[in-house]
């Protein structure tokens, strides 16, 4: 059974980058799946950040294409989040998350059906 | 605000059905797949339903999904008190080019 464990700091200062790992268990990541990044501002709802494929095909959200980078380490079975220029905005719990499509190629079409237990970063001075 | 709509709060008694909504438009629920997630206090999200009407293995038959048009919709039957969390629906947004959810609803059993 899939399992996801998310690593990193909990506290970014403004304007550096979050960086964030998911640990993927019991699973590889080279099964053919996306592995997504989802966030959760406190008290608020869900926002995909992006996806990436095992061959480093990125999807990104458009709203943070520009901060953003989302890469894959097969060799070590993990996927990594990279968020430049954070503000407090920023600040969410950050899931990473498998994400079951029906394309290698990225259509968005398809749900996330395992999850990490979610990263809380808050961004402060 | 959410691309996707649904109602900020629901409640029912032990044991009664309760429906929730998630309204959309032809860019995202009208012509894609449909996911709901719960989220129990606490907890990571968790898929309850995919492909608009379909359970993963492990969720009981209380929990289904349907859609209509740019609609779609949560039903859970035999309320208990277990089920008291978070319930988003998810989908893609062909014109934003981007995964989107809905707001969430937070379910009481009273």
């Amino acid at each position: 059974q899939v399992q996801l464990q998310e690593s990193g700091p909990g506290l970014v200062k403004p304007s550096e980058t979050l960086s964030l790992i998911c640990t993927v268990s019991g699973y590889s990541i080279t099964n053919g799946h996306f592995w997504g990044w989802i966030r959760q501002p406190p008290g608020k709802g869900l926002e995909c950040i992006g996806t990436v494929y095992h061959s480093g095909n990125t999807h990104y959200s458009p709203s943070l294409k520009s901060r953003l980078t989302i890469s894959v380490d097969t060799s070590k079975n993990q996927f990594s989040l990279k968020l430049r220029s954070v503000t407090a905005a920023d600040t969410a719990l950050y899931y990473c998350a498998r994400f079951e499509g029906y394309s290698s190629s990225w259509n968005g079409d398809g749900y996330f059906d395992s999850w990490g237990q979610g990263s809380l970063v808050t961004v402060s001075s | 605000q959410s691309v996707l709509t649904q109602p900020p709060s629901v409640s029912a008694a032990p044991g009664q059905k309760v429906t929730i909504s998630c309204s959309g438009s032809s860019s995202n629920i009208g012509n894609n797949y449909v996911s709901w997630y719960q989220q129990l206090p606490g907890k990571a999200p968790k898929l309850l339903i995919y492909d608009d009407n379909n359970r993963p293995s492990g969720i009981p038959d209380r929990f289904s999904g349907s859609k209509s048009g740019t609609s779609a919709t949560l039903g859970i039957t035999g309320l208990q008190t277990g089920d008291e969390a978070d319930y988003y629906c998810g989908t893609w947004d062909s014109g934003l080019s981007d995964v989107v959810f809905g707001g969430g609803t937070k379910l009481t059993v009273l």
